[in-house]
């Protein structure tokens, strides 16, 4: 199975911050990454397809890099309603294999 | 608009099956765009895929679960389900349905979820 590794685990960051979150793949798997975002107690919601896509309706404040083994999304300007886990999903391969998941804070 | 509903007993004992079902409005479990996937969540944990059934019946299932894991499609009520078989508490998750599309030839990934449902296994 590919593993997935998400850093850091958890971030506090003020309300205008530009937040990175980094996912390493323990193998190449091109492009095919997404992004979610998960409030606590929804069901995750995506963000970003292929790396750097991003999914309809999502604002554009969001957006994502990389190809290969390293990943990052990027909150350009933190809003309250940013707030969650994000995850990072391969799916390269199969089984599809998701990051433990970055806790984002509002301070 | 898309939605997805788990629907199923929210208590199981162990060494029974969990069974799930998934139904879909707004879209269609025949189309052939769509993968129908299931993916769990132990609380406070991360992710695990479970596995995805297409229109044509064609599955695959992650192997850590394979051995214990069917899933079925019902095309007339378009639903999908999830049977999960000799479970134990460490299959007490929030167990998530969820639609992945395709466009021009690739994934776009798990577009639309449904909102879970929390089983517990327990005696």
């Amino acid at each position: 199975d590919i593993q997935m590794t998400q850093s850091p685990s958890t971030l506090s960051a003020s309300v205008g911050d530009r937040v990175t979150i980094t996912c390493r793949a323990s193998q190449s798997i091109s492009s095919w990454l997404a992004w979610y975002q998960q409030r606590p107690g929804k069901a995750p919601n995506l963000l970003i397809y292929k790396a750097s896509t991003l999914q309809s309706g999502v604002p554009s404040r969001f957006s994502g890099r990389g190809s290969g083994t390293e990943f990052t999304l990027t909150i350009s300007s933190l809003q309250p309603d940013d707030f969650g886990t994000y995850h990072c999903q391969q799916y390269s391969s199969y089984p599809w294999t998701f990051g433990q998941g970055t806790k984002v804070a509002i301070k | 608009q898309v939605q997805l509903q788990e629907s199923g007993p929210g208590l199981v004992k162990p060494s029974e099956t969990l069974s799930l079902t998934c139904t879909v409005s707004g879209g269609s479990v025949s189309s052939g765009n769509n993968y129908w996937n299931w993916i769990r969540q132990p609380p406070g944990k991360g992710l695990e895929w479970i596995g995805y059934i297409y229109y044509n019946g064609n599955t695959k299932y992650n192997p850590s679960l394979k051995s214990r894991v069917t899933l079925s499609l019902d095309k007339s009520k378009n639903q999908f389900s999830l049977k999960l078989g000799s479970v134990t508490a460490a299959d007490t998750a929030v167990y998530y349905c969820a639609r992945e599309s395709y466009m021009m030839g690739s994934t776009v990934g798990l577009d639309h979820w449904g909102q879970g449902t929390l089983v517990t296994v327990s005696s």
